[in-house]
């Protein structure tokens, strides 16, 4: 089994629609939990940062952490072509245990005009 | 949020001839940073952890010899592919965690794609 689980789509949303991206994970350490934004043929872009469970809201970017269920989500409002792009969910258990991260194979979003 | 650049964002070369690839914090110090390898429509796939001033420590099945990671400053650390083959051509990312903070996150480098012919 997969440290993290993460659909990879594609997922195709109509301009305007919330867009729901979300991950499961077994390894119940995990405290850290980061959503990247990746275009094509560019490196990850930091979106959302949470420790432990709980929701974070960032203008149109909420993630949530549900550590009881071992699921996290990002949501989109009123997505926007631009948002297009691949979805990556990282976690990680934190410096004491090396603070490696741990990646989803992540989401393609095509956000359509 | 912090920088992190890497060059060259791509580059080809022949078979049996070495790359080296660069990883700089722009504007925080790294004492750690990251080297992945992502192959189409997969994740990034961690190759090896790379400390300021000591031995980088790779993931199983990574050949430390292949893929040569030095970490001379808080600010910079270099992937040599050494002896390139069409099957090193992949899409190579850094990531570095600031120094300051115990559990932060990591920013990640443009990437660096890798043809080798």
């Amino acid at each position: 089994q997969k440290e993290v689980e993460q659909d990879p789509g594609p997922l195709s949303v109509p301009e305007g629609a919330i867009v729901s991206l979300n991950c499961t994970y077994s390894n119940s350490a995990f405290q850290y939990f980061m959503w990247y934004r990746q275009y094509s043929r560019k490196g990850p872009e930091l979106l959302m940062y949470t420790y432990s469970s709980g929701n974070k809201e960032d203008g149109r970017f909420t993630a949530q952490v549900d550590k009881s269920s071992k699921y996290i989500s990002l949501f989109i409002r009123d997505s926007q072509p631009s948002d297009s792009a691949t979805y990556l969910c990282a976690m990680s258990a934190g410096v004491n245990t090396g603070n490696q991260f741990y990646f989803g194979t992540g989401t393609s979003l095509t956000v359509i005009p | 949020g912090a920088v992190v650049s890497q060059h060259p964002s791509w580059v080809i070369c022949k078979s049996g001839t070495s790359v080296k690839i660069e990883c700089r914090s722009l504007d925080f110090q790294a004492t750690t940073m990251f080297w992945y390898r992502q192959f189409p429509k997969q994740s990034l796939m961690l190759m090896a952890t790379s400390n300021e001033g000591s031995k980088a420590t790779y993931e199983q099945g990574v050949e430390k010899d292949k893929f040569l990671i030095n970490h001379a400053s808080l600010t910079l650390s270099t992937l040599t592919v050494t002896s390139a083959h069409p099957e090193d051509s992949s899409f190579y990312i850094c990531s570095a965690r600031p120094m300051a903070g115990v559990n932060t996150e990591a920013f990640f480098g443009q990437g660096t794609r890798l043809t080798v012919v």
